[in-house]
């Protein structure tokens, strides 16, 4: 069995701001874990993916994530916040059993505020 | 290449009508699935084609809907009848390769915009 946990259903940054939206796994198996950015009305874009090669994942748009298993966490994080990164994100997790049942957290939405 | 492609982007039944949602993936994707969000709530998985076959269908909530892919190229998702807890937007995505794929990622899935159902 797999889940996800994203704390913070809504996250409000200032322009120019640390990002930080967390997300908490639990998994049977080594674990992929994913970030996907939904803008409205378009469909979900992956930003980036563990898959167990290095923890700390550079994605697209800035925004990286940092596997720590004993943590369980894949927390996503942006060094500087723009408008155009106010969107909805979605953590996921997937098992290792061959292809990609994906489960995902509730997601976060973030604001940027200018 | 084209992106996957679900048609239609929104729609609006009467409950007890019928709706079908239409998945077009990026070509050569073996792998099709279908998910589904009701609003406040996570992204559910329903099911998941490898090309004509059902792989893995533990996800639909019950008889009423009955997912098909034709030839292995685009899939339909139908509600019949629908009922009002159906409404959510309903995600296609597809990926490459078979079941069994490495971790390389040979799998990460491409989603579509979803098609948003609406049971009045």
């Amino acid at each position: 069995a797999q889940s996800v946990t994203q704390l913070g259903s809504h996250v409000s940054v200032s322009e120019g701001a640390l990002v930080l939206l967390r997300c908490n796994y639990s998994s049977s198996v080594p674990p992929y874990l994913f970030w996907y950015v939904q803008y409205p009305n378009q469909g979900l874009q992956l930003l980036l993916k563990y898959t167990s090669a290095a923890t700390l994942v550079k994605g697209i748009n800035g925004f990286e994530a940092e596997f720590k298993k004993s943590e369980t966490s894949f927390h996503l994080t942006k060094p500087s916040a723009h408008m155009s990164d106010a969107a909805e994100y979605l953590c996921a997790v997937a098992s290792s059993g061959g292809y990609q049942k994906v489960t995902f957290g509730i997601g976060t939405k973030l604001q940027v505020i200018p | 290449e084209a992106g996957v492609t679900q048609f239609p982007s929104h729609s609006v039944i009467e409950k007890g009508q019928t709706v079908t949602l239409r998945c077009d993936p990026i070509s050569g994707h073996d792998n099709l699935y279908w998910y589904r969000r009701v609003m406040g709530k996570e992204i559910k998985f329903l099911l998941h084609f490898v090309k004509e076959s059902k792989q893995d269908e533990s996800g639909m909530p019950n008889n009423r809907f009955l997912a098909e892919r034709t030839g292995g190229t685009y899939s339909t998702l139908k509600v019949q009848p629908a009922e009002l807890e159906d409404s959510g937007v309903y995600f296609c995505a597809s990926s490459r390769g078979l079941a069994g794929g490495s971790r390389s990622g040979a799998n990460v899935l491409t989603f579509g915009a979803g098609s948003r159902l609406t049971v009045l």
